[in-house]
């Protein structure tokens, strides 16, 4: 089985600052990698993904995250961050699964809180 | 423009009074999924549907049960609400299953029971 680890529950960081939201993951065979913004009583919306290809990945509203496999990691980063950032962030990892319809298995979140 | 729709956006229910949410789709998706997520938890898998093949992740108590009479509609229904099931409820859609496919969220139904 697969999992997420998030080690920051929550992240302060003054306005127009850089930050990076930690997430390492664990799982027996490959995944696929996303990190998920939640804002109060919404859904999920997808920031970005990782599939294959370049580690690096960029999504929206400026953000990017880095793939490393030797690590285990997938750190999403952006350079300035802005009020409307403040927000719950979740990193996601699904297995390969072939045929299968396999769910996202989510980490604990972030609660990323923008300071002015 | 809303691809997945879950209706209602709040739900009130008694404790022990079946209650259902509804989830729909217009993105003609084959995969559908039902997350529970608690206060400041993250979103947990309930069950989902690969067309009409209901699968259900082997915690999931037997209170919680799905339908899905076609692509576009899926819904989830709580025979018995206890307490302990207030939770924001998520539904989720897929385009295919395996490959390299992103889920797409519905906005969400925050159910309290009383």
């Amino acid at each position: 089985a697969q999992s997420v680890t998030q080690l920051d529950s929550q992240v302060p960081v003054f306005e127009e600052a850089p930050v990076e939201l930690r997430c390492n993951y664990s799982s027996s065979v490959s995944v696929y990698l996303f990190w998920y913004v939640q804002y109060p009583n919404q859904g999920l919306q997808l920031l970005l993904k990782y599939l294959s290809g370049s580690t690096l990945v960029k999504g929206i509203n400026g953000f990017e995250a880095e793939f490393n496999k030797s690590q285990t990691s997938f750190h999403l980063r952006k350079p300035s961050v802005h009020i409307s950032d403040t927000a719950e962030y979740f990193c996601a990892v699904r297995v390969y699964s072939g045929g299968g319809a396999d769910g996202l298995t989510f980490g604990k979140g972030t609660h990323l809180i923008i300071q002015p | 423009d809303a691809m997945v729709i879950q209706n209602p956006r709040y739900q009130v229910t008694q404790f022990g009074k079946p209650v259902t949410l509804s989830c729909s789709q217009t993105l003609n998706h084959n995969v559908m999924y039902w997350y529970q997520q608690k206060s400041s938890q993250a979103p947990k898998l309930l069950f989902h549907y690969y067309d009409k093949d209901f699968n259900n992740e082997a915690d999931t108590p037997d209170n919680f049960q799905s339908r899905r009479p076609n692509t576009s509609f899926c819904f989830l229904d709580i025979r018995s609400p206890g307490l302990g099931d207030a939770a924001m409820y998520l539904c989720a859609t897929r385009g295919r299953a395996g490959g390299n496919t992103e889920a797409f969220f519905g906005q969400g139904t925050r159910l309290t029971v009383v």
